[in-house]
This record gives structure tokens, sequence and C-alpha cells, in this order.
């Protein structure tokens, strides 16, 4: 079983709710990351914290909003979405350092997102 | 754009056979290639990574990586129903302070047929 939690596992929401993603990591790693898959798409990298702090938004709408309190957890703050951000919100992690190598990626089981 | 390309397939080979799955990227500075494996309705899981030119071999998975043709390939040999999955392809490019993040290509599903 992946050291990488997710909840809700399922979701579903109206464009006006607002909602969150949670993420957590047990496996000691200092880079946490969302992914965006959708079908027929590659996975598309949102957001990543590297030691708490955002290293990387990926041109994502303001209508996604991370939130990394410590290395351990992870959320994503949803409001007003559209129905095109159904999709599968997969959160990742990994050890991350100053090496040129990158380091694998493990993910979570992702929340299956609906907006109606 | 930096780009990762598969053949999204369905790629059907028959049980014990060699499964080829290849794949392309466009950054000529990518340092760091893997594999990982989608099953339908679950999250992916890496099952190798390869940093160097050449062969990387890890029981019946072989990654082969040329980085002068771009090029990064996963052979399964001996393929068992259970290996029928979608394999997704994914690059590091590493630039500036963005390490450890991936590009993916759209993934090749490997049927295997007993």
């Amino acid at each position: 079983e992946t050291g990488v939690t997710q909840t809700p596992r399922h979701l579903v929401m109206g464009m006006t709710n607002k909602k969150s993603l949670k993420c957590e990591q047990h496996l000691g790693h200092n880079a946490m990351y969302w992914y965006k898959q959708s079908a027929k798409k590659p996975l598309e990298l949102m957001f990543v914290y590297n030691f708490k702090e955002q290293t990387e938004n990926n041109s994502v709408p303001s209508r996604f909003s991370p939130e990394c309190p410590n290395s351990s957890h992870l959320f994503l703050h949803l409001h007003t979405l559209q129905p095109e951000d159904s999709a599968l919100y997969l959160c990742a992690s990994s050890q991350e350092s100053g090496q040129p190598y990158s380091y694998e990626q493990y993910f979570g089981p992702g929340t299956r997102l609906t907006v109606t | 754009q930096k780009e990762v390309e598969q053949n999204s397939g369905p790629l059907s080979v028959p049980e014990g056979a060699i499964a080829s799955l290849n794949c392309t990227y466009s950054d000529r500075g990518s340092q760091s290639f893997f594999w990982y494996r989608q099953y339908s309705g679950k999250s992916p899981e890496l099952i190798m990574f390869i940093y160097s030119n050449g062969d990387k071999e890890d029981g019946r998975f072989t990654a082969q990586l040329n980085k002068a043709s771009q090029y990064v390939s996963l052979l399964i040999r001996d393929s068992q129903p259970s290996d029928s999955a979608t394999y997704l392809c994914a690059v590091s490019m590493n630039y500036g302070g963005s390490q450890g993040n991936l590009i993916f290509g759209k993934g090749t599903k490997l049927s295997v047929k007993p």
C-alpha cells in the first residue's frame, strides 16, 4: 500500500461550492506535488512544494489554491470550479535535494472529482 | 513546449512474449527518465528509472536509454496478463530550482493475452 494517502477518494461538487482535497505522506519526503489527470491527456503537473515552499505553479487557474502547512501535508482548496475541472487529482511526494538528478515520485490513490 | 511522446496503443502481445514500449522526448537537456505503470482506476506506480545511456535491468523489466536519439524504451520479458496496464513515460527536465518535476507522456496501453 502506498505511503501517500488522499482524502476524499471521490468528490462531487457544484460550481459554486468550496471544497478541499487533502494529501498526507508518511515517507519522510521533502517535496510534494499536485497533478491533474484527465481522460486522453498526459498527467499535468499543477503545483510543487519543496520544504513547504511553493516552487512551481504551472499556470493553474486561481480557482485552485494549494496549501502546504508542513512537509507531510498538502491541501488543494477548490472554489467556483468548472465542469472541465472534473478529473482525477493525484498527490505525489519525493525526496528533494541539490543533486542534479530527480528522485522518484510516489503517488497517492487520487481523488476523483466531478463538477456538476 | 517540452513534450514526451508515446504511442497510445493498445499494444497487444501474447502471454510469454516480449512487450516493447517506446518513448521519445523533445528536450535534450533531460536528465532523468522514469517508467510508471497505471492499472485502470489506480494511481501510477514507479517500476523503473534510468539516468545513463544504455540498459538497466530489473527482473523482467529492462529500460533502455539513448540520449543522442532522445529515446527511452521499456522491455517486458515473459509478459503476463497481470502486466496489462497503461505504461507512462516521464522525463525530468531539471532546470533551475524545479528539480524533481516530471513531464509525462499520455501513456501506452498494454494488453497481454493469455
